[in-house]
């Protein structure tokens, strides 16, 4: 069965300080991985998408990597600001399955002043 | 800019009662997707249409069914509201990989 693991579930960081969110998967066969962002309340917003054969990339403050051999990626957050605190998302499509995508339950990120 | 809009941002309900959800996209997309989110169970899809008139159940399908009669408007009915449908409920649309999502409907069933 197709899953997404996230973690931790929560973090609470200063102002100004970095940070990792790690996401494990066993979809299969891989297509693409994503990181969303999500405010409360709001919809989940795209962050990066990344294919087999990228290992980084980046988005401004945020940082994801990929190693599809261990099936594992990384959000790193650096310098974080107030408006960092959200959900942070992982998401992993199957290359067979069309648009169907496999979500992680999210890691909860709170950035304290 | 992709824009996805829901009818309701909070939205309270009794059981028994008939629930309309709607979602409009403005991108011609032919895809779009009926998510529910709920605390530590992430989002799981309900339902699906790749084009108009089509449909395909998701994952947790059971309670729901969509409606898909023009191409930039898909809804979500709840025949008759649960207390176990109270949640946040995620419309997007998509025309190859990418999913752009609305805004979210918080669906409380009293």
């Amino acid at each position: 069965k197709n899953q997404v693991e996230q973690s931790p579930q929560s973090l609470i960081i200063l102002e100004g300080k970095n940070c990792t969110l790690q996401c494990n998967y066993t979809v299969s066969p891989f297509s693409n991985l994503r990181w969303y962002k999500q405010d409360t309340g709001r919809g989940p917003v795209s962050l990066t998408i990344m294919t087999f054969s990228e290992n980084t990339k980046s988005n401004g403050r945020y940082t994801a990597t990929l190693d599809a051999d261990t099936k594992q990626s990384s959000l790193h957050i650096t310098a974080s600001q107030l408006s960092d605190s959200a959900s942070y998302i992982c998401v992993v499509s199957a290359r067979d399955a069309g648009n169907m995508l496999t979500f992680g339950g999210g890691t909860r990120l709170m950035v304290k002043p | 800019d992709v824009k996805v809009t829901q009818s309701s941002r909070y939205l309270v309900k009794r059981t028994g009662e008939k629930v309309f959800l709607e979602c409009v996209q403005d991108m011609d997309h032919e895809n779009m997707f009926w998510y529910r989110q709920d605390p530590g169970l992430g989002l799981r899809l309900i339902y699906f249409s790749y084009d108009v008139k089509m449909k395909e159940k998701g994952d947790i399908p059971e309670g729901y069914s969509v409606s898909r009669e023009k191409k930039e408007r898909f809804s979500l009915i709840l025949e008759s509201a649960s207390t176990n449908q109270t949640s946040m409920y995620l419309c997007a649309s998509s025309l190859t990989r990418e999913q752009y999502f609305g805004p979210g409907t918080r669906l409380t069933v009293t």
